[in-house]
């Protein structure tokens, strides 16, 4: 079975700074890496995600993320963090050929003014 | 597109009555999922269904909550009786052929 495991459950980054949310995986087979955002009372948007090719992703927003196979992360990243980046982020994975998702806990982006 | 279209966005229910929560997918999905949101379980998978057809429902609580999906643009997610723990957001998402997922704005549900 496949699981995800976000290490943090926040991260405080200071606008204007780069930002990182790690996110490390298990699956087997080749996997499908996603990241999601969730503002206050509102659902899952998508962000972007890795499913072959280039090991280094961009996505909405500025956003990237940067696959690694050796050590199975997936982690978010965008170079200049902004207060309205504030939410929660969900890194997910299903393996190839996927129907469904399995998320991780979530990790809580806090950018100050 | 409208995107996922889910009603009701908040429910308020006594304990013991039945709560149905509905949800339109994306025009063209062939992909349905129910998630359960929580903060001491995250996000959890009940049930998806792939061309109306129920394929996994194995994250299904229990025999209180059931799902169905009548045709391509409905379907339902029904728990009777209710009860105070089922308290949590329910989403609905859909998607073309597995590829990527797109939710909708989530059910708040309170049972008290």
């Amino acid at each position: 079975a496949q699981s995800v495991a976000q290490p943090e459950d926040q991260v405080n980054v200071a606008e204007g700074n780069p930002l990182t949310v790690k996110c490390t995986y298990s699956v087997s087979g080749n996997p499908y890496l996603f990241w999601y955002v969730q503002y206050p009372n509102r659902g899952l948007q998508f962000l972007l995600k890795y499913i072959t090719g280039d090991n280094l992703v961009k996505g909405s927003y500025g956003f990237e993320a940067e696959f690694n196979k050796s050590q199975t992360s997936f982690h978010l990243k965008k170079p200049s963090a902004l207060v309205s980046d504030s939410a929660l982020y969900f890194c997910a994975v299903a393996p190839g050929g996927y129907s469904t998702l399995t998320f991780g806990k979530g990790t809580m982006l806090l950018v100050s003014p | 597109d409208a995107g996922v279209i889910q009603s009701p966005r908040h429910e308020v229910t006594e304990m013991g009555q039945e709560v149905t929560l509905r949800c339109k997918p994306i025009s063209g999905h062939d992909y349905l999922f129910w998630y359960r949101q929580t903060m001491m379980r995250g996000l959890e998978l009940l049930i998806y269904f792939n061309n109306n057809v129920p394929i996994d429902d194995s994250g299904m609580p229990e025999d209180r909550f059931s799902a169905k999906m009548p045709n391509a643009s409905f379907s339902t997610l029904k728990i009777q009786p209710s009860e105070p723990r089922d308290s949590a957001v329910y989403f609905c998402a859909s998607s073309y052929s597995g590829n990527t997922i797109y939710f909708g704005e989530g059910s708040w549900l309170t049972v008290v």
